[in-house]
């Protein structure tokens, strides 16, 4: 899966499926995680955000799983559609001595095939 | 209710011109970022302003100025263009420094010859 500094570059599904978009962080003190969509194009979108807290969270077609135990972090998007072809990536908030940084992964392009 | 708006969307510079990508949010957001986008590379950070009269150094602001107008308003500036440069360039805003989603613009590609 995407990891915050590796690159998984692909996912095809068919229209229908669900799809899983997976992300590993690094930093076991990151409390709070976010999803964006990035169409060609365009800035990225927020999804769905999860903090540290929680282990799911679910939005409109979206569900995101924390597991912090493996540091593991995943998008579910239920009956994937066309317009959800897309880079998907993950961001992970990092505390240091500075302030807060967003720390971004290469994200996954998810190909919805029709 | 435009969002992030970025100026200007495309930009060809030669080596060594100068210029500067403007940014505007109208959500009353303290914080604002400059981000740039790389082949295989996450987004990374430039440089930020926690609030209205305050910038700060992020992970790659080698090459880069910026300067926050008000409370609306962040500027990028590329003093001497480089090649290295060249990457799509994406402001964001959010409410505040502590742990708050982004919003983003739709962003700049810049080409340095």
């Amino acid at each position: 899966g995407e990891s915050v500094g590796l690159h998984l570059p692909t996912l095809s599904v068919q229209e229908g499926d669900n799809s899983i978009i997976n992300c590993a962080y690094s930093n076991s003190a990151s409390d709070y995680f976010i999803w964006y969509k990035q169409e060609s194009g365009k800035g990225p979108q927020f999804i769905i955000d999860i903090r540290s807290n929680m282990d799911k969270r679910q939005g409109q077609r979206v569900t995101v799983l924390l597991n912090k135990t493996v540091k593991h972090l995943s998008l579910q998007i239920a009956a994937t559609q066309p317009g959800d072809s897309a880079v998907y990536f993950c961001a992970e908030n990092r505390h240091s001595n500075t302030g807060n940084q967003f720390y971004f992964g290469t994200g996954t392009s998810l190909t919805v095939i029709p | 209710n435009a969002g992030v708006t970025q100026t200007p969307k495309f930009q060809v510079l030669k080596t060594g011109q100068s210029m500067t990508l403007q940014c505007a949010q109208d959500m009353n957001h303290n914080s604002m970022y400059w981000y740039r986008q790389d082949p295989g590379m996450g987004l990374r950070l430039i440089y930020y302003s926690a609030s209205e009269g305050t910038t700060d150094k992020g992970e790659v602001p080698n090459g880069y100025n910026v300067s926050r107008l008000n409370k609306r308003e962040f500027s990028l500036r590329l003093e001497s263009a480089a090649p290295s440069q060249t990457s799509v360039y994406f402001c964001a805003s959010s409410v505040d420094r502590t742990n708050e989603k982004l919003f983003f613009g739709s962003g700049t590609q810049l080409s340095v010859l």
